[in-house]
Parts: C-alpha cells; structure tokens; sequence
C-alpha cells in the first residue's frame, strides 16, 4: 500500500487564487520530503526540499513566497501555491526517503495535477 | 551542480532486451536509482545502486560503475506493460535529482 499520501489528486483553481498540497507519510517520520514539479513529457524538477522544524531549501530560480512549503511535522509537508497563474499548471508530486541518511528509496505521493484557469 | 544524461527515447520488441544508459556528474554522490513512470502517475521505485556492479531484481537489473560515473538499466523479457518512462536519478548532497526520462516503447 501507498507510504506517502498527496492530496488532492487533482484540483483546478482560478487564477489569483491559492491551493494547498499536502503529503503525508503514513508509516514512518518523515524529516525531509522534497517537492517536484513535472510538464508534459518532461523530468521531474526538484522545488525545494521541505525540513521538519526548520525552513525549506528552495532550488535556483523557485520562487519561495510563491511556492510555501511548511514542514510542521515528521509525517505532514504542504506545498501552497500562492496567486496562481495559468503558468503554474503542472503536476507536483511529493517524495520521502524512509531512512535518515538517503541511501534507499524514495517513496512518491500519488501527485497532483493543478490546471489554473 | 549535479546533471543526469539518459536517452529520450528507446523502442523494443515484446520478449525483447533493452538497455537504458545513464550518466551523471554530481557532487557528494551516495548512489543511482531507476524509478520507472506511466502516463498520469507518480514514479514507481525500480533499483538503487550504492556500489559498483550488478543488482537484479526479477526481470529489472541494474549496473554502476562510480569510476566511470555510469550507470543502466537492464530489461529482460519485455511486456507490454513495460511501456513507460524510466528515470535516472542520483542521491547526492541532501538531494535527489532526475534524468530528463527515457520513454520506452514495447511493440508486439
């Protein structure tokens, strides 16, 4: 069964609007998740890494006051995306490793495919 | 910085046997994984690589060799269900990143 939850699967929202993401990891504690975004027929892109107690580590050129991740505890990260634009439609997808140190797998939510209209 | 190559696209021949490259710099590097990913959904793990050589696991293998900062996935018997994208990514430096995707085609 699923390890790491993300909801909702699927939202659509008008622009200007704010959505919120969440992922949760339903098995064990999660001090780090990270979040991807993904285009059509493209890689996964890594967003941010999300720290449990402290604040996320944003990739070059992510906006961090546009894309807010909070980390308020081991098993719960939420990705909001503020004043949404029809730019921002994609699918993200939230990731844990279930081990402190990395060195296995990365358990994936289900992903959510935001459309902005 | 950290970067993955793979190739985009790859067709085979149901029963067939394909191998997907990868190759990567990064820095502070502790292993390479294959997560495969169909149309609409989220990334399945495949295999993880930590040291050099050969991990098999049922029809999917994988190889690594750090000195040549190469690695690839090996799979055997295709199916149809096969059809998907495969992703490189490496674990290094806190992060893991992924390769732009090979997209496989399995054709009866």
């Amino acid at each position: 069964g699923a390890v790491v939850s993300q909801h909702p699967s699927r939202v659509i929202c008008k622009s200007g609007t704010s959505v919120k993401i969440e992922c949760r990891s339903l098995d064990f504690q999660a001090t780090t998740m990270f979040w991807y975004r993904q285009f059509p027929k493209q890689s996964l892109m890594l967003m941010a890494t999300s720290n449990e107690g402290s604040k996320a580590t944003y990739e070059q050129g992510v906006e961090k006051d546009k894309f807010l991740i909070n980390h308020a505890s081991l098993t719960l990260s939420t990705l909001t995306v503020t004043s949404a634009h029809p730019e921002d439609s994609s699918f993200y997808i939230c990731s844990a490793p279930k081990t402190e140190t990395m060195n296995t797998e990365a358990f994936f939510g289900q992903g959510t495919r935001l459309t902005v209209v | 910085g950290q970067s993955l190559e793979q190739p985009s696209e790859v067709t085979a021949v149901e029963g067939a046997i394909v191998q997907i490259n990868c190759t990567y710099q990064t820095s502070g590097f502790y292993g390479l994984s294959w997560y495969q990913q169909h149309d609409g959904g989220a990334p399945t793990f495949l295999s993880y690589n930590a040291l050099d050589g050969l991990e098999e696991t049922g029809r999917f293998s994988s190889f690594l060799s750090r000195s040549d900062s190469y690695g690839y996935l090996l799979l055997q018997e295709l199916q149809m269900k096969d059809s998907a994208s495969y992703f490189c990514a490496v674990l290094g430096g806190g992060k893991l990143i992924f390769g732009q995707g090979t997209e496989l085609s399995v054709k009866p």
